[in-house]
This record gives C-alpha cells, sequence and structure tokens, in this order.
C-alpha cells in the first residue's frame, strides 16, 4: 500500500550548476517514461521521454538516463535556471496495459540565484 | 500551442454535495484522462476514457466517481456525494492516440476542496 503524508525530497542547486534528478520505478513491465515539471499551482507539463529500449535521451539542456537494472531513472538538467524550479516527477507507463501514467512522489528543485 | 482547458480553477464545495468539474481536451484529441493529485502527494491516475466509454479505471474511481463526453468538445469529471478526503487538485489530460508517446497534454487542474 501507499504511504501517506509523503515528505517530498528536495534538491537546491545554485544557478549555473547542473541538477540530477533521481526516481526509482516500481514495475519491471514499464516500457515509456517521461519527466514532467509541475510549477506551482499548474499540471504537470512535460520535459522528455524515453523508452526502454534505450538508455540515454538528450534534450535542450536535459538528459534522461534509464538503467533497467536497477529501475532506476535520472534527469539531468544543464546550466539550472531560476525558471527551472519546480517539483519533477517521473511517470512510467505499461504499454500493453493501457495509456495511464503511474508517478513518483517528485522532488522539488530549488534554484538560488 | 493547443492546451487542455479545465474550469473552475478553484471549487469549494459542502461534504455530500455534487460536484462537476469540466474539461476541454485537445480537440484533435480521442483519449481522454482524469488525475488528482492531493496536497503534497503525488499525481494518481483515475481514469481513461475512449470512443465514450471507459477504457480504464484505478481503484480511486468508485462508485461516487462518473465521466461524460456529453458534446463534442467537454469531458466532464462528476463526484456525487463529495467526502472531505476527495479535497485535491483534479487533472484533465488527452493523448491523441493509441501509444502515449504521441503527445499527452495536462490541463492547469481544477483545485476542489470540500468543507
Amino acid at each position: 500500500g501507499e504511504s501517506v503524508g509523503l515528505h517530498l525530497p528536495t534538491l537546491s542547486v545554485q544557478e549555473g550548476d547542473n541538477s540530477i534528478i533521481n526516481c526509482a520505478y516500481s514495475n519491471s513491465a514499464s516500457d515509456y517514461f517521461i519527466w514532467y515539471k509541475q510549477e506551482s499551482g499548474k499540471g504537470p507539463q512535460f520535459i522528455i521521454d524515453i523508452r526502454s529500449n534505450m538508455d540515454k535521451r538528450q534534450g535542450q539542456r536535459v538528459t534522461v538516463l534509464l538503467n533497467k537494472t536497477v529501475k532506476h531513472l535520472s534527469l539531468q538538467i544543464a546550466a539550472t535556471q531560476p525558471g527551472d524550479s519546480a517539483v519533477y516527477f517521473c511517470a512510467e507507463n505499461i504499454s500493453n496495459t493501457g495509456n495511464q501514467f503511474y508517478f513518483g512522489t517528485g522532488t522539488s528543485l530549488t534554484v538560488i540565484p | 500551442e493547443p492546451e487542455v482547458t479545465q474550469t473552475p480553477s478553484h471549487q469549494v464545495t459542502q461534504m455530500g454535495q455534487e460536484v462537476i468539474l469540466r474539461c476541454v481536451p485537445i480537440s484533435n484529441h480521442l483519449y481522454f484522462y482524469w488525475y488528482r493529485q492531493i496536497l503534497g502527494q503525488k499525481v494518481e491516475f483515475l481514469v481513461s476514457f475512449y470512443n465514450n466509454e471507459i477504457s480504464e479505471k484505478s481503484e480511486i474511481f468508485d462508485d461516487q466517481f462518473s465521466v461524460e463526453r456529453p458534446d463534442g468538445s467537454n469531458f466532464t469529471l462528476k463526484i456525487r456525494s463529495t467526502k472531505l478526503e476527495d479535497s485535491a487538485m483534479y487533472f484533465c489530460a488527452s493523448s491523441p492516440r493509441t501509444g502515449v508517446s504521441n503527445g499527452y497534454t495536462f490541463g492547469s487542474g481544477t483545485r476542489l476542496t470540500v468543507v
């Protein structure tokens, strides 16, 4: 069962530094993953995705790494900016069970100017 | 850029009352979803909807909940008799077709407060 009253992991970085946000997913059958950014009062916003047949994917300033052996995802943000401050969630999808996503607990990133 | 629109942005209701949360998905999308997020917790899947019927639903989506696409543009979530624990952000999402990698867009949410 799930825990209640989850405490959100937090990460504080200096502006300009690189950020690494980690996520452990639960289901070895998951084959598609998305990192979402959620700013206060807003819905999850797509950042980058990766399929299970890949171990790395790069976007603009962001890189996602996937380690299926240990069921671990990471999001790397290069040259972090104040606008990157938000809560970041990983979400997993199991393609043969439907279109729903299962979200992780999230990490709150604070960028210090 | 197309977006999913949700109304109202904030709704306060008395316990036991019915509420309807409204969503306008992206116009060429075929799959519609509701998620909720209790304050400080993770986003949880409630239900998906395709071709005018429920595709999947979670254990959270009990008989108190229902969804409807009353016309060609709106997608609604109804909670029949709200409980205090229904207080949460409710997010609508839509995607264009099977295969979630083809675009899955969330709305900004409706904050439901049950008092």
